[in-house]
């Protein structure tokens, strides 16, 4: 069974760096199949869908985000970082890794990063 | 790349069907048979209940079904039961390794 577990910390102060850690077990990350993936949820609301990375390195971001977003892998740790720039109260967010395909298909979530971007 | 727009809220009897929508573009639901639809009780992660528009992963009840006409794709949950009332997204692949979610919807079991 795949298992992906979220770490980082979880108070960010405004125009810092977010940096999330996802460890993957039960599974190899180094399949070419599956892409690496994070997603946020902002309080209350919906689902965003923020970039994938596959084991090769090869990456897809969101638009909106592409600017201030770094997603990254280190097959040997068998974990994916997530770097996200000059974050504002509006990254306030709980942030979700996933594995998921090309296309989605997102079956193995991590349980949730909750974190505050607060001076 | 906009969210995908779905109704805030919908309700029914246990026993019951209901359908949530899920309404994109041209540029992404209408574009590709890759629509997903989750399912997230409070505090926890979305589970994924449907993927590619219509099939269920292992596990999954086939209570959960789920269909595409156009731009819209849809979600049908026969049978209700009090486990089911939780958020409801729809997820759609918009092209170019790029994936977009809708707004969600809520689910009351009366």
């Amino acid at each position: 069974q795949v298992q992906l577990q979220e770490s980082g910390p979880g108070l960010v102060k405004p125009s810092q760096t977010l940096s999330l850690t996802c460890s993957v077990s039960g599974g190899s990350i180094r399949s070419s199949t599956y892409c690496w993936t994070w997603i946020r949820q902002h309080p209350g609301k919906g689902l965003e869908w923020i970039g994938y990375i596959y084991y090769n390195g090869t990456t897809s971001y969101n638009p909106s985000l592409k600017s201030r977003v770094t997603i990254s892998v280190d097959t040997s740790k068998s974990h994916f970082s997530l770097r996200l720039n000059s974050v504002t109260a509006a990254d306030t967010a709980v942030y979700y890794c996933a594995r998921g395909t090309n296309y989605g298909h997102y079956e193995y979530w991590g349980q949730g990063n909750v974190v505050t971007v607060s001076s | 790349q906009s969210a995908l727009t779905q109704p805030a809220s919908v309700s029914g009897s246990p026993g019951q069907s209901i359908t949530i929508s899920c309404t994109g573009t041209s540029s992404d639901v209408g574009g590709y048979d890759f629509v997903s639809w989750f399912r997230q009780h409070p505090g926890r992660a979305p589970k994924l209940m449907i993927f590619d528009v219509s099939n269920r992963p292992l596990g999954v009840s086939t209570r959960f079904s789920g269909s595409k006409s156009g731009n819209t794709a849809s979600l049908t949950i026969s049978g209700l039961q009090a486990e089911d009332e939780a958020d409801y997204y729809c997820g759609s692949y918009a092209g170019g390794g790029t994936h977009v979610f809708g707004g969600g919807t809520k689910l009351t079991v009366l």
